[in-house]
């Protein structure tokens, strides 16, 4: 199964673009990146997935590299209710959704 | 959270002790999940479910057991709870209805587990 690496955190400054990137160079043909995002000790949130297009909703933009080796996240003006932490995933065979450490974003005012 | 319900929020027992985690939903979705989530470790599969009796083994899944009689409830047991299984766990559930052919999960609020 299609594995991801993420930084482990990150720095932005409010109102600024995020952009979190994640390598995921074992991911398959027919698997899609997911992002969700986790604050404090709730329940991790998705936020947008994406298969070979690039993505956009009203939380943020997923792009994916044409090889489709890494993505990266955009959020296009951060706030300080963006600060979690936020992770990429590429689902398994049988409907597995693999997490791993993810990045800890902070938003500076 | 979307209809998805985790019993008990708050937990404390003893080491030895049977416990058992119970995940409600009301999205009549096909699949389920239990993660667990420790510090340095983010979020690890424990046990999920593709259907009514249907479970499979995730990437941590010794000393747990889960079973799914109802399309609705996904139990999490931990048969002889020992000090390592203190953890926050999260139940997780999706469905194969995206147009898309994605899945999306949807997680619970959390179980907070104390095992002394």
């Amino acid at each position: 199964d299609a594995k991801t690496t993420q930084p482990p955190s990150m720095d932005c400054a409010e109102g600024r673009a995020a952009n979190l990137p994640c390598n995921h160079s074992t991911i398959s043909g027919n698997e899609y990146v997911y992002w969700y995002r986790q604050i404090h000790s709730q329940g991790p949130q998705y936020i947008i997935h994406g298969l070979k297009n690039n993505e956009t909703n009203e939380m943020a933009s997923l792009i994916i590299t044409e090889d489709r080796k890494s993505s990266t996240l955009i959020l296009p003006h951060a706030t300080l209710r963006d600060t979690a932490v936020y992770y990429c995933i590429v689902r398994g065979t049988g409907n597995q959704f693999y997490f791993g450490t993810g990045t800890s974003l902070t938003v500076i005012p | 959270d979307a209809g998805i319900t985790q019993s008990p929020r708050h937990k404390v027992t003893e080491t030895g002790t049977p416990v058992t985690l119970r995940c409600h939903q009301t999205e009549n979705h096909r699949y389920m999940y239990w993660y667990r989530q420790d510090p340095g470790h983010g979020l690890r599969l424990i046990h999920y479910s593709y259907g009514v009796k249907d479970t499979d083994k995730g990437e941590v899944s010794d000393g747990y057991s889960v079973s799914r009689s109802k399309t609705e409830d996904f139990l999490l047991t931990l048969e002889s709870a020992t000090s390592s299984q203190t953890s926050v766990y999260f139940c997780a559930i999706s469905d194969t209805g995206l147009s898309s052919g994605a899945n999306v999960l949807t997680f619970g609020a959390g179980s907070r587990l104390t095992v002394l």
